[in-house]
């Protein structure tokens, strides 16, 4: 059974940086590419990053460009989301999805984690 | 960035109506289009991929249709675990972008 846990998320100010994780199981994780998708407050799904099953390939939506990181480890199943300097708008849940055989098809998601940007 | 609108925006429905909801991508997207449903406190679940095709395990009274830029999704007869916001999201373009939801509950 292919089974998601994120964690990490907590209370951050602005200008702040956290660290998000995503244990994977189920599945042979280095096989399948992998994206974050956030969800604030009273709002709609947006996808926010993504990564090939190697590590060698990262995107990343325009308005978290050079502020967030992707990256993952594949020794231990899991994927990351670094967060530097966050913002007000940046608020939301985030998921970990599983991609599907073809990119972009989110077969798998975890049940989230609250990121909370206040001062 | 293609961007997705939903209609409606909520409904309203009795148990065992037909529910559809409607979606359209600002651009030619052929077929790369998905459903999701999302319950409060939960993970979303993906029911339709590719349009039209029934992920494994979700029940036969959903359905996609469409290809271009509108697509539709039915629900043949609405059940009370039904309950949840539906999205639609396009794959053919990065970044990936999700309809705004349509929130389904009962009347």
């Amino acid at each position: 059974e292919v089974q998601l846990l994120e964690s990490g998320g907590g209370l951050v100010q602005p200008g702040g940086s956290l660290r998000l994780s995503c244990a994977a199981s189920g599945f042979t994780f280095s096989s399948y590419a992998m994206s974050w998708v956030r969800q604030a407050p009273g709002k709609g799904l947006e996808w926010v990053s993504g990564i090939d099953g190697s590590g060698a390939s990262t995107y990343y939506l325009d308005s978290v460009k050079n502020r967030f990181i992707v990256s993952r480890d594949n020794s231990k199943n899991t994927l990351f989301l670094q967060m530097n300097s966050l913002r007000v708008e940046d608020t939301a849940v985030f998921y970990c999805a599983k991609e599907g055989a073809v990119a972009g098809t989110f077969e798998y998601w975890g049940r989230g984690t609250l990121v909370t940007v206040s001062s | 960035d293609i961007q997705m609108t939903q209609s409606p925006s909520s409904l309203s429905a009795s148990v065992g109506d037909r529910v559809t909801i409607t979606c359209q991508a600002s651009q030619d997207i052929t077929n790369y289009l998905n459903w999701y449903q999302h319950k409060p406190g939960k993970a979303p679940k993906l029911l339709i991929y590719d349009a039209s095709n029934l992920e494994t395990g979700v029940p036969s009274r959903f359905s996609g249709s469409g290809s271009g830029t509108d697509f539709t999704f039915t629900i043949s007869s609405l059940q009370p675990e039904d309950i949840a916001t539906y999205y639609c999201q396009q794959y053919d373009n990065l970044p990936f972008t999700f309809g705004p939801g349509t929130k389904v509950d009962i009347k």
